[in-house]
């Protein structure tokens, strides 16, 4: 059964500071997806990881995908307020009947701070 | 109209009730997702349809009753609902289900069973 696993489930920063988000999975996958969420709205697409060692970049947020060790990352550069979010990865099954299907991390809920 | 829409936004409805949430997507994709959103769970994969044809049931209880007409509309028939069922519904589309296709999700309905 693939599980996927987020931490910190939790992460309050101030502006102007890096962090990492990190995504762990179970079982093999070479596709993974990040989503973020603001809050009483629904779930946007932010990157799509496709291979091994992919790495996308967009503004402060920049994510990778490491399928041996079966983990992405989601970083964040210089937080500033309006990256408070909750962020989602989502991995997805690449065998059987299940193929395509995705399962969701719990979700990461970052307040940037001033 | 873009993107994916979904309506009732809220709905309220007594363990008796039979009510219907529907999904609507313009993005012209052939797949359809219903997934449930609680507090605290991550997201969970209900149902998938592929060119109108369901291809996933995620082991949901009878009383929730996926129907799709064709590419564009989904719903889901509720009937006698329990509160524990209460939850954020969100459908999404995306092009195809063989993998490696982003998925669109809709603002979602904000279920409460009393």
């Amino acid at each position: 059964e693939l599980k996927v696993e987020q931490n910190p489930l939790f992460l309050s920063m101030q502006e102007g500071k890096n962090y990492t988000i990190y995504c762990n999975y179970s079982t093999t996958s070479d596709r993974l997806y990040w989503y973020r969420q603001d809050p009483g709205k629904s779930l946007e697409s932010l990157f799509v990881l496709l291979s091994n060692g992919a790495v996308k970049q967009e503004g402060r947020l920049m994510a990778s995908l490491d399928t041996k060790a079966r983990l992405s990352t989601l970083h964040i550069t210089a937080a500033v307020h309006d990256l408070s979010a909750t962020y989602f990865c989502a991995v997805e099954r690449n065998y059987g009947g299940s193929q395509g299907n995705l399962i969701f991390g719990k979700g990461t809920k970052l307040s940037v701070k001033p | 109209e873009t993107g994916v829409t979904q309506t009732p936004r809220h709905l309220v409805m007594g363990m008796t009730n039979k009510k219907s949430l529907k999904c609507e997507q313009h993005l012209g994709h052939n797949a359809m997702y219903w997934y449930k959103q609680s507090a605290k769970k991550p997201l969970e994969l209900m149902f998938v349809y592929n060119f109108k044809e369901q291809t996933e049931n995620n082991s949901v209880p009878s009383r929730f009753s996926p129907e799709c007409p064709n590419s564009s509309h989904l719903f889901l028939h509720l009937h006698t609902l329990q509160p524990e069922d209460s939850a954020l519904y969100l459908c999404a589309s995306s092009r195809g289900t063989g993998g490696a296709d982003t998925q669109y999700f809709g603002p979602g309905t904000r279920l409460t069973v009393l």
